[in-house]
């Protein structure tokens, strides 16, 4: 059974600070996504990683996975109130049809 | 508008009973999964239909369906309705079978809230 845990679960940081979500899955995986959820919304898809070594970045977020690890890290880069949400990875089995979530990093961005 | 629509967006009902839930994929997606969101448990794959056939199921109950029909629109089916059903369900699409061969991930539907009282 695939395992995708996401730490920490719960961030509160001031803006303008650098941080990172970690997320590490338990099977042989070469495909994972992020996805962004603000509350009571749905979730909007940031970045899809495919290979090991890939990197993405837009704004002010920075998506990493090293498949070898089976770790995938979201860099935060001097945060700002606007990216407060949850943030969710999802890993596709490479024989598998669905993602599979983990429970989701809360961030909260405070003055 | 991720151009995924799901309808309603809300729905309060009684313990016992069945509900219908519809979904409607981004124009040109074939595959069509269904997602179930609470508190305790994250967010939950239940089904998967691939241009009209069933392809993979998840943690799907027994007292729970679901079909995708030529149009390509899919509906959830949830019956027997208990407080623990009560949830953020989620419908989202993709192109094809896997998403390892695409640039971009599933698209979202906006959800429906149901509430078993």
């Amino acid at each position: 059974e695939l395992k995708v845990e996401q730490n920490p679960l719960f961030l509160s940081m001031q803006e303008g600070k650098n941080y990172t979500i970690y997320c590490n899955y338990s099977t042989t995986s070469d495909r994972l996504y992020w996805y962004r959820q603000d509350p009571g919304k749905s979730l909007e898809s940031l970045f899809v990683l495919l290979s090991n070594g890939a990197v993405k970045q837009e704004g002010r977020l920075m998506a990493s996975l090293d498949t070898k690890a089976r770790l995938s890290t979201l860099h935060i880069t001097a945060a700002v109130h606007d990216l407060s949400a949850t943030y969710f990875c999802a890993v596709l089995l490479n024989s598998g049809y669905a993602l599979n979530f983990g429970k989701g990093t809360s961030l909260l961005v405070t003055p | 508008d991720s151009g995924v629509t799901q309808t309603p967006k809300h729905l309060i009902t009684a313990t016992g009973q069945r509900v219908t839930l519809r979904c409607s994929p981004r124009s040109g997606d074939l595959s069509v999964y269904w997602y179930q969101q609470s508190l305790d448990q994250g967010l939950q794959f239940l089904i998967q239909y691939y241009n009209g056939e069933e392809r993979a199921k998840g943690n799907i109950l027994e007292r729970f369906s679901a079909q995708q029909f030529p149009d390509l629109h899919s509906e959830l089916n949830l019956s027997s309705l208990e407080l623990g059903d009560s949830a953020l369900y989620f419908c989202a699409s993709s192109v094809g079978l896997t998403q390892g061969k695409e640039s971009y991930g599933y698209t979202f539907g906006s959800g429906t809230r149901l509430t078993v009282v």
